[in-house]
């Protein structure tokens, strides 16, 4: 069964840094990633994706993030920060499901907390 | 609709007491799931339609969750006999499709509804 891990549950940086958040992923075969952002009372929502190809990926909100087999992991990354960005942070793993459908493995999520 | 509605937005019902919880995915969107999202579990999958029907119900926790489609559209997930544990936020998300490589496009969620058993 695949897994996801988010090792760090709250991460604080100052607005203007940079940002990478990990994520370790478990799968048998070929992944499917995504990162979720969720705002408090919101639902989630999609910041990007991965299914092949390009190993670096770009996402809504000037987030990317890189796909790497060897490590298994997918960080979401962003080069600046702004304060809007607070907010939990989901990675999660897509597998193909009995009917069709696409059920999501989430990782615990990342608390993420910007300072001015 | 524009996006994926879920209704009500928070539930407080007293223990023991069934609950309907209602979700109104885009529309066109054939695939349906919900999720649950607890303090101590993380998101939990629960349930997938693909049109009215659902082939994977294997994510709901006990036969007191049970959750149908009509007409390709609404979702109603009912929990009867609602008990302390079942306190969470309960999400839905639809698709463009369940089938093909449409399956893997990613989710839109709702809102979520917050339901508290007291």
């Amino acid at each position: 069964a695949q897994s996801v891990t988010q090792p760090d549950i709250h991460i604080t940086v100052s607005e203007g840094a940079s940002l990478e958040l990990r994520c370790n992923y478990s799968y048998g075969a070929t992944p499917y990633l995504f990162w979720y952002v969720q705002s408090p009372g919101q639902g989630l929502q999609l910041l990007l994706k991965y299914f092949s190809g390009d190993t670096l990926v770009q996402g809504i909100k000037g987030f990317e993030a890189e796909f790497k087999r060897s490590q298994s992991s997918f960080n979401l990354r962003k080069p600046s920060v702004h304060w809007s960005d607070a907010a939990e942070y989901f990675c999660a793993v897509g597998a193909g499901i009995t009917g069709g459908g696409n059920k999501l493995t989430f990782g615990t999520g990342t608390q993420l907390k910007v300072e001015l | 609709g524009a996006g994926v509605s879920q209704s009500p937005s928070n539930k407080v019902t007293e223990k023991g007491k069934d609950v309907e919880l209602r979700c109104d995915p885009i529309s066109g969107h054939t695939a349906l799931y919900w999720y649950r999202q607890s303090l101590g579990q993380g998101l939990e999958f629960l349930i997938y339609f693909q049109g009215n029907s659902a082939p994977d119900k294997s994510g709901l926790p006990s036969d007191r969750f049970s959750a149908e489609r009509t007409g390709g559209s609404v979702s109603t997930l009912t929990i009867q006999r609602t008990q302390q544990e079942d306190s969470a936020v309960y999400l839905c998300a639809s698709s463009r499709s369940g089938t093909g490589t449409n399956r893997l496009y990613g989710y839109t969620f709702g809102s979520g509804t917050r339901l508290t058993v007291v």
